[in-house]
């Protein structure tokens, strides 16, 4: 079964230009969360979404945005970027939300934004 | 907001000896998470624990929940090269967000 794969890996833009990142779960998943990781927050929370929906938001600015499609693929959307912005993007897929019996996450190998 | 805090931050080790790595969170969470990070690499879920008094194991690794004390260890017996990694705890809050420990970076020398 393959894994969570996301696209691109790399990525570099430069500061106030907009960044698409797509997730495809693992086949059968429907929850796919999304989390930032940098050197000086470490890990951060940003969406959880099920069947299309959004159920949960971390603390980040409305330039970071997100969506889900019926064939559960997930994208996040940061809108003018800034130089702080640049971090390690992961996504995560679980069959059913993370808060039911606790489901296991699966992570991705994440994309890898330079802002420059 | 849930705060999250672990350590040791770094960890050095000889091959063959135990440690723990502790993980206190600052409010009430029904679920708490392990996971593994190697170099350059994604994150590798360990362990879920969901009650007070939860333990689990798996391998030489083994984890364990208090959640009166708010405290959640990550034991490591007899320690190989291969454990060589990051690991972090996470904690899921009522709300279903998920807040993560600074992760402790272990080095398991020969």
């Amino acid at each position: 079964k393959a894994g969570v794969t996301q696209t691109p890996r790399y990525l570099i833009k430069t500061r106030g230009q907009q960044v698409t990142l797509s997730c495809s779960p693992i086949s059968g998943h429907r929850s796919v969360s999304w989390y930032q990781q940098t050197p000086g927050q470490g890990l951060q929370f940003l969406f959880e979404y099920f069947s299309e929906t959004q159920r949960n938001k971390g603390n980040f600015p409305g330039r970071f945005s997100g969506r889900q499609f019926s064939n559960s693929r997930s994208e996040m959307n940061v809108s003018t970027l800034e130089l702080g912005d640049s971090a390690l993007y992961l996504c995560a897929s679980s069959l059913v939300p993370p808060d039911r019996l606790g489901e296991t996450q699966y992570f991705g190998p994440g994309t890898r934004l330079l802002v420059l | 907001e849930l705060k999250v805090e672990q350590n040791p931050l770094f960890l050095s080790m000889q091959e063959g000896k135990n440690y723990t790595i502790y993980c206190n969170y600052s409010t009430t969470s029904d679920r708490l998470y392990w996971y593994r990070q190697d170099p350059g690499k994604s994150l590798e879920s360990l362990f879920v624990l969901l009650s007070n008094g939860a333990v689990k194991q798996e391998g030489r690794l083994m984890a364990s929940l208090d959640t009166k004390a708010r405290l959640s260890t990550l034991h490591i017996t007899a320690a190989v090269h291969d454990l060589s990694a990051t690991y972090f705890c996470a904690v899921a809050s009522t709300g279903n967000q998920f807040y993560f420990g600074t992760g402790t970076s272990l080095t398991v020398i020969p």
